[in-house]
């Protein structure tokens, strides 16, 4: 199982303007998030999914859309980026059920708004 | 107020030495608590979690919960370079109901471990 991947690893995006961070995961997760890192911040919720075609706020859900529309895909999208934005981006994806059950993170985006 | 604080750090030790990494939280609801490991340009991996008050231990981990004051603890004995990461305290109401797993993360501690 390759878990959870995102792409792409780093971006570098003018203000003003859009993309979309990919996040798939292959472990048949109901539940799959969304945070942003930022230095000395520890880790917010943008948005979360508790299903296919079931999304909903988080923290921090301004400046940002998600679709699922998969069990396997979250993809996060970025409407007119603003400075704000940069940070690193997680994408995490948990089993619904037990308490416990571990969140999966990917590796990260990097993303630098200018 | 935060409902997570962790004190960031740095915190640099040298190997062989015992760590405490400290939080502590607000919100009375909070049931489950995890302490996650972060190396440098990965994602954060869970290292333990807890549930309610007590101490649960995993070979040189050991977490602890004190619900009474609030206070969330992780001890590393013997410290290792290979410990030498981002140390995120993390929180939960339930996992399922309507908080989802939805985590509350601390701001995080650096440790550096020294040969």
């Amino acid at each position: 199982n390759a878990g959870v991947t995102q792409t792409p690893k780093f971006r570098i995006l003018k203000i003003g303007q859009s993309m979309t961070l990919q996040c798939t995961q292959d472990m048949n997760h109901n539940y799959m998030y969304w945070y942003r890192q930022d230095p000395g911040m520890g880790l917010k919720l943008i948005y979360y999914s508790v299903g296919a075609g079931i999304t909903d706020k988080g923290e921090v859900p301004n400046g940002y859309n998600v679709s699922r529309s998969t069990t396997e895909d979250f993809p996060l999208r970025l409407e007119l980026a603003a400075p704000s934005q940069t940070s690193v981006y997680f994408c995490a994806s948990r089993a619904s059920g037990l308490a416990g059950n571990e969140q999966y993170f990917g590796p990260g985006t990097r993303l630098t708004v200018t | 107020q935060k409902e997570v604080e962790q004190d960031p750090g740095p915190l640099s030790v040298p190997e062989g030495a015992i760590v405490s990494l400290n939080c502590t939280y607000s919100n009375s609801a909070f049931q489950y608590f995890m302490w996650y490991r972060q190396y440098s340009r990965k994602g954060p991996e869970l290292l333990m979690y807890t549930y309610s008050s007590g101490n649960k231990e995993d070979g040189r981990f050991t977490a602890q919960v004190d619900k009474s004051s609030k206070y969330i603890s992780l001890f590393i004995r013997d410290s290792q370079p290979s410990d030498s990461a981002t140390y995120l305290c993390a929180t939960l109401v339930n996992a399922g109901g309507t908080s989802y797993g939805k985590l509350t993360f601390g701001q995080g501690t650096i440790l550096t471990v020294h040969p």
